[in-house]
Formats: structure tokens, C-alpha cells, sequence
């Protein structure tokens, strides 16, 4: 299986900050890498498609870039209700998905 | 909208098997794979397998072949993850979840909203 590490695992940063997560395959998965944000008590939800492309309604503070093997996922200036878990997940090898072992977000 | 509305949280003994449902709206269920990714406590996100609503197709993610079974009911739009043999550690929060093609990855979205499935005696 393709094994997906997110770094760091965990982030403390302030409201209006700049952040990047990254996440790094154990192969080349082209850009078949998607991002969700998961809130206490919640489902995940798409955020990035196809390693740069914004979901619907995802406000545009949120951008992904990257392919092969290293991604990041930037917040440009982050609002309050951008504390949550980020996960990476790849679906190069589809229908056999992973995701990384998320980044958890935290108010400094 | 389209949504997905899972079932209660359910309590079992080691053992025992549990069935999860997964009830489809707002789409048409018979043209989207339904997969199921499970999250314990405080832990990631953990695939568990896939099934085509049209075929009745499915693949399990290795770890869970042998103890889970996917299927669906196409007269009510819903999908069910059955797992068998419960032990303390499948104690988790099990997820369905649409899948969808966009440029070329497969991806999910909406999400159930989850559902506490409990391993204890």
C-alpha cells in the first residue's frame, strides 16, 4: 500500500497566520491527492481535489499545489473556524485509498 | 442536497457483529461507489472498502477481508457495512461516504455523519 505522512502532527498557530502543512507519498501518485478538514465531532470535508483544485464553496484562503511524491496544503490567513484536523488521503491506487495520519490544528 | 444519514450508535459484546446503514438522498444511488472509512478514538482515518450500488461489486481493504460484508438495497437507496467478530479495537466511529471521479482522482464527498459502534463486555 502507498503509506502517506503528513508533517507536522500537530500545529499551534495564531488567527491571521500563514500555515503549510505537507504531506509526502511512499511513491509517485501524480496529483491524485485530495485534503479534508475534520472538526470535533464531525465528518471530514473536501477541501482540495486533484492536489491544487478548490471543492465548491471552500473559501479561497485554502490552496494546495504540489505532485509525485510532496504536497502542501496552505491557509493564507487563518479564521477561527479553520482549527480542525487535516488529512492528506491518495487515490492513485484506487479503489485502495489512505489517507496520512492527519494534522491537528491548534489556536496558539 | 445530496446527503448521506447513517444509523444509530450501536453497542456490542466480543463477538458479536454489527450493521451499519448508510441511507442515500438528494442523488441517484445506483451511480455512485459508497465507501466506508472508520476512525477510532483520538486516531485517523482508516479505509475499510468499497461497493458499487449498481453491481453490488465490493473490495475490502486487506485488514477487514474475511470479517466485513458490503451490500445494499436499491429500492430504499441504502447502503450497509456488516463487520463480524468484534473485538475491543474495531471500538470506533464508522464513516460512509460517496465516491465521485474530478479531474482524474477519486474522491469522497458528502460523508455520513458517523456512526459510534462500541466493542465491550
Amino acid at each position: 500500500d502507498i503509506q502517506m505522512t503528513q508533517s507536522p502532527s500537530s500545529l499551534s498557530a495564531s488567527v491571521g497566520d500563514r500555515v503549510t502543512i505537507t504531506c509526502r507519498a511512499s511513491q509517485s501518485i501524480s496529483s491524485y491527492l485530495n485534503w479534508y478538514q475534520q472538526k470535533p465531532g464531525k465528518a471530514p470535508k473536501l477541501l482540495i481535489y486533484a492536489a491544487s483544485s478548490l471543492q465548491s464553496g471552500v473559501p479561497s484562503r485554502f490552496s494546495g499545489s504540489g505532485s509525485g511524491t510532496d504536497f502542501t496544503l496552505t491557509i493564507s490567513s487563518l479564521q477561527p473556524e479553520d482549527f480542525a484536523t487535516y488529512y492528506c488521503q491518495q487515490s492513485y491506487s484506487t479503489p485502495r485509498i489512505t489517507f496520512g495520519q492527519g494534522t491537528r490544528l491548534e489556536i496558539k | 442536497q445530496v446527503q448521506l444519514v447513517q444509523s444509530g450508535a450501536e453497542v456490542k459484546k466480543p463477538g458479536a457483529s454489527v450493521k451499519v446503514s448508510c441511507k442515500a438522498s438528494g442523488y441517484t444511488f445506483t451511480s455512485y461507489d459508497i465507501n466506508w472509512v472508520r476512525q477510532a478514538t483520538g486516531q485517523g482515518l482508516e479505509w475499510m472498502g468499497w461497493m458499487n450500488p449498481n453491481s453490488g461489486n465490493t473490495g475490502y481493504a486487506q485488514k477487514f477481508q474475511g470479517r466485513v460484508t458490503m451490500t445494499r438495497n436499491t429500492s430504499i437507496s441504502t447502503a450497509y457495512m456488516e463487520l463480524s467478530s468484534l473485538r475491543s479495537e474495531d471500538t470506533a466511529v464508522y464513516y460512509c461516504a460517496r465516491e465521485y471521479q474530478r479531474e482524474m482522482t477519486e474522491l469522497f464527498d458528502p460523508w455520513g455523519q458517523g456512526t459510534l459502534v462500541t466493542v465491550s463486555s
